[in-house]
């Protein structure tokens, strides 16, 4: 079936710092992929998306490719606040499912 | 503020106990959906209402039992849980699948 692995957490890093989180992911056809966001004690929100491949998802300084040669939906900021401190997870939607398939989440601490 | 309004917070029940959680949803969707949230695991998706109909259960254990009386509201009704199933559940809504919108989550610890 359709799923998505992102790399382990935690990662923690100083602000103004570069994050990438990984994500790869296993699915037939043409999938969209998301990365949605987890700040503390709240809900998940939806941070930027792409629908085909060599789309490019932003929002809030972070950017993700849709790489699909190598199956990849890699997660990037250059430099990130302390309010970026969150749990982030990548998803994917099949091209003929309505379902969303999350990843087990990253969590990013950023110090001041 | 997503829309999605999930009660109560926190939940600390024993393992005979029965209740219930609640969601709401004031966005006008037509898909619901409970997720549990477990740490260092992915999210798991439990059950999908499409207009009031489930059109999925991924394996959930009978102790967990969905309502969906209408398309705003969405109760997980929980009966004889396992300490294991101590989790954060999330309700989630959408228009269509293709952007969906949490509530907060209710924190569950069964004893």
């Amino acid at each position: 079936g359709d799923s998505v692995t992102q790399m382990e957490g935690p990662v923690t890093l100083s602000e103004e710092a570069f994050l990438t989180i990984n994500c790869t992911y296993t699915a037939t056809g043409y999938p969209s992929l998301f990365w949605y966001v987890q700040y503390p004690g709240e809900g998940l929100q939806l941070l930027l998306k792409a629908t085909k491949a060599d789309d490019k998802g932003s929002n809030k300084g972070f950017e993700a490719t849709y790489r699909k040669e190598t199956t990849s939906f890699h997660l990037e900021k250059g430099s990130v606040q302390v309010s970026d401190s969150a749990v982030y997870f990548c998803a994917l939607r099949g091209s003929n499912d309505y379902k969303l398939s999350f990843g087990a989440g990253t969590t990013v601490t950023v110090r001041a | 503020e997503t829309g999605v309004t999930q009660t109560p917070r926190h939940l600390v029940m024993g393992m005979t106990n029965k209740k219930s959680l609640k969601c709401e949803q004031h966005l006008g969707h037509n898909a619901m959906y409970w997720y549990k949230q477990s740490a260092k695991k992915p999210l798991e998706l439990m059950f999908v209402y499409n207009f009031k109909e489930q059109t999925e259960n991924n394996s959930v254990p009978s102790r967990f039992s969905p309502e969906c009386p209408n398309s705003s509201h969405l109760f997980l009704h929980l009966h004889t849980l396992q300490p294991e199933d101590s989790a954060l559940y999330l309700c989630a809504s959408s228009q269509g699948g293709e952007k969906l919108f949490f509530g907060e989550g209710s924190r569950l610890t069964v004893l």
